[in-house]
């Protein structure tokens, strides 16, 4: 039973344009979630995280929501480039049940030049 | 990448036969993970480790066992190969309420 969800397989953006990565979650006890982003024949490298204390956080030009009612997350990048072309995986994890993560199924993003 | 090296990067084997797949890190980090990338599936745990000698499966731990006896190393074992364990293997590594940092994989085809 995937308790994380990418229910977006591919999406396309044009450069300079805002890429909206979307991922829900069904374990209420997740506190602590994460973004990776990966190349082929990489390994997944991490993006940015965020904790259930804070509903945002922001990295350059990389901010990741958090909405714990509606058990959802989201990726934003502004202004997407040609270089955030890769495959992007949210995670979560229960800080209180140990260091296990777990991953969706990962969206493509392509970033149209 | 952050001190993980995986050895093999690729290997092609036979049903049946025993494989080992070894990851190193240079961290010294606690805790110790085995993923498989699977397309539809993305990452799915199959053992992790929180200490020398201390592991604990993950999803998908049927067929495979794990050891760690050195902080540094952790081991991944496919006792008898099946065609269903072709996939990109990733190791992990992290502390305690930190992010993980992956290896760049282990390609495994088993025919």
């Amino acid at each position: 039973d995937q308790q994380v969800k990418q229910n977006s397989p591919s999406l396309s953006v044009q450069e300079g344009r805002i890429s909206i990565l979307n991922c829900d979650y069904t374990n209420s006890m997740f506190d602590y979630f994460l973004w990776y982003k990966k190349y082929p024949a990489e390994g997944p490298t991490f993006l940015i995280s965020i904790s259930s204390i804070k509903d945002k956080n922001e990295d350059g030009r990389f901010t990741v929501f958090l909405n714990k009612s509606a058990k959802h997350l989201s990726l934003h990048i502004v202004p997407s480039q040609p270089g955030d072309s890769a495959v992007y995986f949210c995670a979560a994890s229960d800080s209180g049940a140990g260091n296990q993560f777990y991953f969706g199924t990962g969206t493509s993003l392509t970033v149209i030049p | 990448d952050a001190g993980i090296t995986q050895s093999p990067r690729h290997k092609v084997t036979e049903t049946g036969t025993p494989v080992t797949l070894r990851c190193h890190q240079t961290e010294n980090h606690r805790y110790m993970y085995w993923y498989r990338q699977d397309p539809g599936h993305g990452l799915r745990l199959i053992h992790y480790s929180y200490g020398v000698k201390d592991t604990d499966k993950g999803e998908v731990s049927d067929g495979y066992s794990v050891s760690r006896s050195k902080t540094e190393d952790f081991l991944l074992t496919l006792e008898s190969a099946t065609s269903s364990q072709t996939s990109v293997y990733f190791c992990a590594i992290s502390d305690p309420g930190q992010p993980q940092h992956f290896g760049d994989g282990t390609r495994l085809s088993i025919l």
